[in-house]
């Protein structure tokens, strides 16, 4: 195992619930990230956090809002999304937000939106 | 701005032979790159990264990977292949501290037994 868990591993939502995925690290790392994949595209990569502080934001659509409540501990929440945005959403740790640091993903959360 | 492009979606090749998955790239300045698997219904993970020095990277599982600067390209081999090594696999690149990791779409490898 990677040390970075998400749940749940399967999610099928209507476009008008709310929904949250989460994600937890256990290797003391100070960087955490949502990515998007989608088939025979490349991942996407959605929010960055570093030390619990939003770095970056990529032009998401507001119906995707993340949380960070603290190093280890990530949060995808989710409003009215559309059949689109079903897709493999996996998190992601590095010990920081640098060039070279390697990611750990998690298994990712299979979500399907109907 | 910087890219990166596997320009196979799949590759397969016979178990126990050299097996090759291309990597190329375009950035301003000196590349950091990296190649994931992802195993099925699993995340990425780390293979191997090239930041600086000898051009040729080892990395997990009996990968390595040539970076050459001239093709600007970063291809990933292993010498002999096994059925385990079928799965997912990405390059991806990072130009500088400022910029963001760049995945190239994913190439799919079959080890055929």
């Amino acid at each position: 195992e990677t040390g970075v868990t998400q749940t749940p591993r399967h999610l099928v939502m209507g476009m008008t619930n709310k929904k949250s995925l989460k994600c937890e690290q256990h290797l003391g790392h100070n960087a955490m990230y949502w990515y998007k994949q989608s088939a025979k595209k490349p991942l996407e990569l959605m929010f960055v956090y570093s030390l619990e502080e939003r770095v970056e934001n990529n032009s998401v659509p507001s119906r995707f809002s993340p949380e960070c409540p603290n190093s280890s501990h990530l949060f995808l929440h989710l409003h009215t999304l559309q059949p689109e945005d079903s897709a493999l959403y996996l998190c992601a740790s590095s010990q920081e937000v640098g060039p070279n640091e390697k990611l750990f993903f998690g298994s990712g959360t299979q979500l399907s939106v109907l | 701005a910087q890219s990166v492009a596997q320009p196979e979606d799949q590759v397969n090749v016979a178990e126990g032979n050299p097996l090759t998955v291309k990597c190329t790239y375009s950035v301003s300045g000196n590349p950091y790159l990296f190649w994931y698997v992802q195993y099925p219904n699993r995340g990425l993970q780390f293979l191997l990264k090239y930041i600086t020095g000898d051009n040729l990277v080892k990395g997990s599982y009996g990968f390595e990977a040539e970076f050459n600067k001239s093709q600007t390209s970063f291809h990933l081999k292993k010498p002999s292949a096994l059925v385990s090594d079928s799965a997912l696999y990405f390059c991806a690149v990072r130009a500088n501290r400022d910029d963001k990791i760049i995945f190239g779409k994913g190439t799919r490898l079959h080890i055929l037994p």
